[in-house]
């Protein structure tokens, strides 16, 4: 059975840092491409980032480039984003999401929530 | 940026009949297009890829269409498991974009 478990969500001040996790179980992650996918409370999807099975390729949406940097490690199947300089609108749920395809998402985790507020 | 509009927002309709749902794109995608489902509280679930390809193990009531700017999710006869919100999302532009449309939410008539 596939699995992806995110963690590392909270409350965290405006400005500060917050670093997720995701564990990937049930397929072979290193063939996967991974992706980061937020949902603000009560809003729709919003793709946040992606990076290529060995690493190669890495994309951020323009609303978080330069504060965000996700990153894998194949050996653990784990997938992680480090997210810096954080704002009132990055608050939402942050999916874990894989790629076998080009461009949709075959697998989502169930979400950790973030929460920047002073 | 590609902009994806569904509509309508919300669909209200008996169990057992037929939901139409609309997705347009602000410019041709091609058919890179996939459908989503989610319920409340849980995480989206992939439906169709490529505008009409089933994911594995969804049922056959689900069935996608269209290319260029207008594509179609139609569940032919609604069960109960099937109140949910449905997003589009488009990924033609890929690398380096990909991009949602805002739901459409099937709610019980």
């Amino acid at each position: 059975e596939v699995q992806l478990v995110e963690s590392g969500g909270g409350l965290v001040k405006p400005g500060g840092s917050l670093r997720l996790s995701c564990a990937a179980s049930g397929f072979t992650f290193s063939s996967y491409s991974m992706n980061w996918v937020r949902q603000a409370p009560g809003k729709g999807l919003e793709w946040v980032s992606s990076i290529s099975s060995s690493s190669s390729y890495i994309y951020y949406a323009d609303s978080v480039k330069g504060r965000f940097t996700i990153s894998r490690d194949n050996a653990k199947n784990s997938l992680y984003l480090q997210m810096n300089s954080l704002r009132a609108e990055d608050t939402a749920v942050y999916y874990c999401a894989g790629s076998y395809g080009y461009g949709w998402f075959d697998y989502w985790g169930q979400g950790t929530l973030v929460t920047v507020s002073s | 940026e590609i902009v994806m509009t569904q509509s309508p927002a919300t669909l209200s309709v008996s169990p057992g009949e037929r939901a139409t749902l609309s997705c347009r794109a602000s410019q041709s995608v091609s058919s890179n297009l996939a459908w989503y489902q989610q319920k409340p509280g849980q995480a989206p679930r992939l439906l169709i890829y490529g505008a009409s390809t089933r994911a594995t193990g969804i049922p056959a009531r689900f069935s996608g269409s269209g290319s260029g700017t207008e594509f179609t999710l139609t569940i032919s006869s609604l069960q109960s498991e099937d109140f949910a919100v449905y997003y589009c999302q488009q990924y033609n532009n890929w690398p380096p974009a990909l991009t949602f449309g805002g739901g459409t939410k099937v709610e019980i008539k």
